[in-house]
């Protein structure tokens, strides 16, 4: 158990709906990850949070977006779905701000569904 | 932008034989490489990652990887496998400035 804790575990939505993801960090991390892991383009960094801020950006598509809170827990927002957003989507958490260096704890991930 | 290639997508070992996993990168800036495992239905977990200092990083569960930067390079190694090593194997590799990017993984089946 990494301590990093997603919701829901499994999510079946339909094409043009909008879902949010939850993801809570280790506690004392700062950093928030989130990635997209589907069968065609394998695992994807989207998007990192620090203490609040936005810090790095990956293959975010702009129908996509992420926040994270003041007590630290992250969610991560699909709109417009489409079946191709279909994936396991992930959350790593950190303790600091540089995750080039810095140690990723993962959590068990939200599968996404798009019917 | 950095690529990283792990060119063995299915790796069938028997239990305890050796096994390598490969991976290379594209680019030869300075960079930071890692190793990730990933066991049916959980998330990724560390194995190891090389920063700087010594080519030969060992991990946990008996794993280790050289860096070679002259062949862009970061292969896994293990001298004995067991079957709790079944898994999927992710190759990492970032850069200053936090981007992250992943190969596109290979499972590797230890075999009774």
């Amino acid at each position: 158990d990494s301590g990093v804790t997603q919701t829901p575990k499994h999510l079946i939505t339909a094409t043009g709906q909008r879902v949010t993801l939850r993801c809570s960090p280790r506690s004392g991390d700062l950093s928030v990850y989130w990635y997209q892991q589907s069968l065609d383009q394998g695992l994807q960094f989207l998007i990192q949070y620090y203490n609040g801020e936005e810090r790095a950006k990956g293959n975010i598509l702009e129908r996509f977006s992420a926040q994270q809170f003041p007590d630290l827990h992250s969610e991560l927002n699909l709109s417009s779905l489409e079946l191709g957003d279909s994936a396991l989507y992930f959350c790593a958490s950190s303790v600091l701000a540089g995750a080039s260096t810095d140690t990723q704890y993962f959590g068990p991930g939200t599968r996404l569904t798009v019917l | 932008a950095q690529s990283v290639t792990q060119l063995d997508s299915q790796v069938p070992v028997f239990e305890e034989a050796p096994v390598e996993l490969r991976c290379n990168y594209s680019s030869s800036v300075s960079v930071y490489l890692f190793w990730y495992v990933q066991y049916p239905n959980q998330g990724l977990q560390l194995l190891l990652k090389y920063l700087s200092g010594s080519t030969l990083v060992k991990g946990i569960n008996g794993f280790e990887a050289e860096f070679n930067k002259s062949q862009t390079s970061f292969h896994l190694r293990k001298p004995s496998v067991h079957i709790s090593d079944t898994a999927e194997y992710f190759c990492a590799v970032s850069e200053a400035g936090n981007q992250f990017y992943f190969g596109t993984g290979t499972s590797l089946t230890v075999i009774p």
